[in-house]
């Protein structure tokens, strides 16, 4: 049974650039779910996907910033035109929720913005 | 707007005693609370959780209480462990929401050998 998984774990670039980032939730969970954490706050809430249909977006999220979930298993978010406010801990969690409400976090991409 | 408050940002106890972590909301309207344990550079892991149905749940040396007239929730870790030092976050969703959880700011616990 492997976790969630998220690729990279850390990314550097440079304002203005384009980044993406890919999450693999857990088998046959057919929920997911995007969160971003900064320093001393807890996760906040980004978007989530019960498979492929895009359920919900938060007002964080801007519109440089676009998710998918193509197939109803892994899922990619995008930030376009990073700026020094988009460093932070993005986390993806994953939940079946026929089964559990319990969401389940992979490890998390590290984003600096320089 | 902060409807899960963990008013503690830290917590010290003795290897062997209990730890108590506290938890506060405001939406009442939440009907399912979560525990996470988290350590530096790694998300968050599920630790237990509780329904709005009951008031205790217990797994192990980790039990969680809910008060639902005081809208509050506590975490009684016994006994503490040095292992146990990691921030702890307590989260709360409702069933219309999409399961979306709520965080609180967390409580940084360190367990003294």
């Amino acid at each position: 049974d492997t976790g969630v998984s998220q690729n990279p774990r850390h990314k550097i670039t440079k304002r203005g650039q384009n980044v993406t980032f890919r999450c693999d939730p857990i088998s046959e969970h057919n929920r997911l779910y995007w969160y971003r954490q900064t320093l001393g706050q807890g996760p906040e809430f980004l978007t989530y996907f019960q498979n492929e249909a895009q359920l919900e977006k938060s007002r964080l999220l801007s519109d440089r910033f676009s998710a998918e979930r193509p197939k109803g298993s892994f899922s990619t978010l995008e930030i376009q035109r990073t700026e020094q406010g988009d460093s932070a801990m993005y986390l993806c969690a994953s939940s079946h929720i026929q089964v559990t409400d319990t969401q389940y976090f992979g490890p998390g991409t590290r984003l600096t913005v320089l | 707007d902060q409807q899960v408050k963990q008013n503690s940002p830290s917590l010290s106890v003795q290897e062997g005693r209990i730890s108590i972590l506290n938890c506060d909301y405001t939406n009442s309207m939440f009907d399912y609370f979560l525990w996470y344990k988290k350590y530096p550079a790694e998300g968050p892991t599920f630790l237990i959780s509780i329904s709005s149905i009951k008031d205790k749940n217990e797994d192990g040396r980790f039990t969680v209480f809910l008060n639902k007239s005081a809208k509050h929730l506590s975490l009684h870790i016994v006994p503490s462990q040095p292992g146990d030092s990691a921030v702890y976050f307590c989260a709360a969703s409702w069933g219309t929401s999409g399961s979306r959880l709520t965080f609180g700011e967390g409580t940084q616990l360190t367990v003294n050998p």
